[in-house]
């Protein structure tokens, strides 16, 4: 059971160099969301999407743009990078379905940027 | 606004003793609360979450927490920690915004809690 599957699990960038972290659920689920976590701030989130081809913006969207083509994927883009976001990036996803509010996480990207 | 505020960046106990992490949210509406822990290098793992049933909820590993609503707490605790306990735990408020439903996690900045023997 994959569940949520981030990839890569880490990267080093250069400042102004551009990657796309990709996040890819196999549970059917409508709801994602990208967070990423920083010490003493807890997560953040960056964009969330309700369905395919939705998207929309978080607590802290600049620097970020995000892509729902797939139901099964939300690609997380970054056009040029700045040190502000070396970060541990999180993927999530849930059902609007459950009842219960599961988010099931993945195991996150660790991102530097130099 | 809506926030939660976790009080104590970070928390030591002896093993065997009571544990208890805080948590206070601020909401306009009823929230969904839930408690997550991370390992080192893990992503988050749910240990218990509040919908509006039972206002006492008992988790995995033996946790449990309250939901208090005249004092706005969702606290954790544990009677007796284990070594194997140590981790960051984090306290999530979910609210109902514009789509619909309640789908934007909100999350504190998170407890580190050690354990030493």
């Amino acid at each position: 059971n994959a569940g949520v599957t981030q990839t890569p699990k880490f990267r080093v960038l250069k400042t102004g160099q551009s990657m796309t972290l990709l996040c890819a659920q196999d549970m059917n689920h409508e709801y994602m969301y990208w967070y990423r976590q920083d010490p003493g701030m807890g997560l953040r989130l960056i964009h969330y999407s309700v369905g395919e081809g939705t998207t929309a913006k978080g607590e802290v969207p600049d620097g970020y743009n995000v892509s729902r083509l797939k139901k099964q994927n939300f690609l997380l883009g970054l056009e040029s990078a700045a040190p502000s976001q070396t970060s541990v990036y999180f993927c999530a996803s849930r059902t609007p379905s459950d009842r219960d509010y599961g988010y099931t996480f993945g195991s996150g990207t660790r991102l530097t940027v130099v | 606004a809506q926030s939660v505020t976790q009080l104590g960046s970070h928390v030591s106990v002896s093993e065997g003793a009571l544990v208890l992490l805080r948590c206070n949210y601020s909401s306009s509406v009823p929230p969904y609360l839930f408690w997550y822990v991370q390992y080192p290098n893990q992503g988050l793992q749910l240990l218990l979450k509040y919908t509006s049933a039972a206002t006492l909820v008992k988790g995995i590993n033996g946790f449990e927490a309250e939901f208090k609503k005249s004092e706005t707490s969702f606290h954790l605790t544990k009677p007796s920690a284990h070594m194997s306990d140590a981790a960051e735990y984090f306290c999530a408020v979910t609210f109902k915004i514009g789509f619909g439903g309640y789908n934007k996690l909100i999350f504190g900045a998170g407890t580190r809690l050690a354990v030493h023997p």
